[in-house]
């Protein structure tokens, strides 16, 4: 089946302590993605990827680093200069170009992120 | 700025009552505007994609429209499993931006 998978579904992070959140796709899409959503706002862009070895912040890139190294795999690491780091973390892929569907993003099924 | 506005923010529905979410956006140069079901606890599920004003699409129960200025996701003759939290979102430039959702409860 073809898809998106994060890992781990849960996740408890210490004070200070950097975390790396998985993410991969076989659905062979160029661009990669991640989000963050907090309770009653909408989701909100951390970094994306539109092709391997490059990568781009979003809107609330601080305290987070990603790579791009595979073209299935996009993992995000969340540092500890992150000051509100519990979150829903949501990874999405889109192809870039052509087709019904382009641009669409299809999502995940996100990691929650806890700081004890 | 590009914004993306939903309303209601919640909308309580019996089966069978028919009724519509509404998605308003200003953006500059919108590519195309999306609808997502989101369930609890999991990620979002896309429905449809609209592209141009006037366009219109459907499955099952629900039918997604859209103007210059906003779309609509109709749902006709709601079930309970159609309870879920409904995301729209515009593509302006490289990234997507997320309205707030709306959820709604469909009792039996």
């Amino acid at each position: 089946d073809g898809g998106i998978t994060q890992s781990p579904k849960y996740l408890f992070r210490k004070e200070g302590q950097n975390v790396t959140l998985s993410c991969e796709q076989n659905l062979n899409h160029d661009a990669m993605y991640w989000y963050r959503q907090d309770p009653g706002q909408g989701l909100r862009l951390i970094y994306y990827s539109q092709i391997v070895n490059d990568f781009q912040k979003g809107d609330i890139a601080e305290g987070y680093s990603v790579s791009r190294e595979k073209k299935e795999s996009f993992p995000l690491t969340v540092t500890s200069a992150q000051k509100n780091p519990t979150a829903f973390y949501l990874c999405a892929s889109s192809i870039v170009i052509g087709g019904a569907n382009r641009d669409t993003q299809y999502f995940g099924p996100g990691t929650r992120l806890t700081v004890l | 700025e590009d914004q993306v506005t939903q309303s209601p923010e919640a909308l309580r529905l019996q089966e069978g009552e028919s009724s519509s979410l509404n998605c308003s956006y200003t953006v500059s140069g919108l590519r195309g505007l999306f609808w997502y079901r989101q369930d609890p606890g999991k990620g979002p599920e896309f429905l449809f994609t609209l592209y141009s004003a006037g366009e219109e699409k459907e499955k099952e129960r629900l039918k997604a429209t859209l103007t210059k200025k906003e779309s609509f996701l109709h749902i006709t003759a709601p079930k309970p499993e159609d309870s879920a939290t409904y995301l729209c979102a515009v593509l302006a430039g490289t990234a997507l931006i997320f309205g707030k959702g709306t959820t709604l409860s469909v009792s039996s």
